[in-house]
């Protein structure tokens, strides 16, 4: 299966803490995708890293890309009640579909 | 707003009967695709469009599943026969081009009784 594998699958912390999420896959990527999920909705876009960048930020997140390791993180800074959520990564192995991991649920306690 | 728009939100159906899923995308995104999300997992690819094209449809679990786009817009998801396993939630997103980010609606939740 080229599924992403993500860990941890459950994760608590304190509003304030930092979550840190990963993910690993399994041959040469195009491009790789964080999405969150808040229950009951749709998938929300975060950041798409591609195979020749190593690290992005957008605000409170930061999303590093190794592909020597065929892994990708996710850290949230300075979490907050508001980010509680499943967070997935996607791998777009260079055809046109997206490959979701199992997903990471975040949970922050206030 | 201008988002990704599903209807039903909720759909139940005996088994045995057709179910229609109904797609709004994003005005002028290229690509729109389906995928199936089952409690507690992560989306599953079921296909693909490329404005009224079918370019993929590798996902899709069985011939009772069917996709259509014809003007380039409105995609339907169709489910023929539905069976038990056919019960998850039904998630479509747009995107400008395939290597763009996804925009999703907030699905279609599926129960076969």
């Amino acid at each position: 299966s080229q599924q992403g594998e993500e860990d941890p699958q459950a994760l608590s912390i304190q509003e304030g803490e930092n979550a840190t999420m990963n993910c690993s896959y399994k041959t040469s990527i195009n491009n790789l995708q964080w999405y969150r999920q808040n229950s009951g909705r749709g998938l929300v876009h975060l950041i798409l890293i591609r195979s020749n960048e190593r690290e992005k930020h957008s605000g409170r997140l930061r999303v590093t890309l190794d592909t020597s390791k065929k892994s990708s993180s996710l850290l949230i800074t300075a979490s907050r009640a508001a980010d509680t959520a499943s967070y997935f990564c996607a791998i777009n192995y260079n055809t046109d579909k997206l490959i979701f991991g199992t997903g990471t649920r975040l949970q922050v306690f206030p | 707003g201008a988002g990704v728009s599903q209807s039903p939100r909720y759909k139940v159906a005996k088994r045995g009967q057709d179910v229609a899923l109904r797609c709004d995308p994003i005005s002028g995104h290229v690509s729109l695709f389906w995928y199936q999300q089952a409690l507690g997992q992560g989306p599953e690819f079921l296909t693909y469009f490329q404005n009224e094209a079918q370019l993929d449809k590798s996902g899709l679990p069985s011939d009772r599943f069917f996709a259509e786009r014809p003007e380039g817009s409105v995609s339907t998801l169709k489910i023929q026969r539905t069976q038990q396993e056919d019960s998850a939630v039904y998630l479509c997103a747009s995107s400008l081009q395939t290597d763009q980010p996804q925009h999703f609606g907030d699905g279609t939740r599926l129960s076969i009784l």
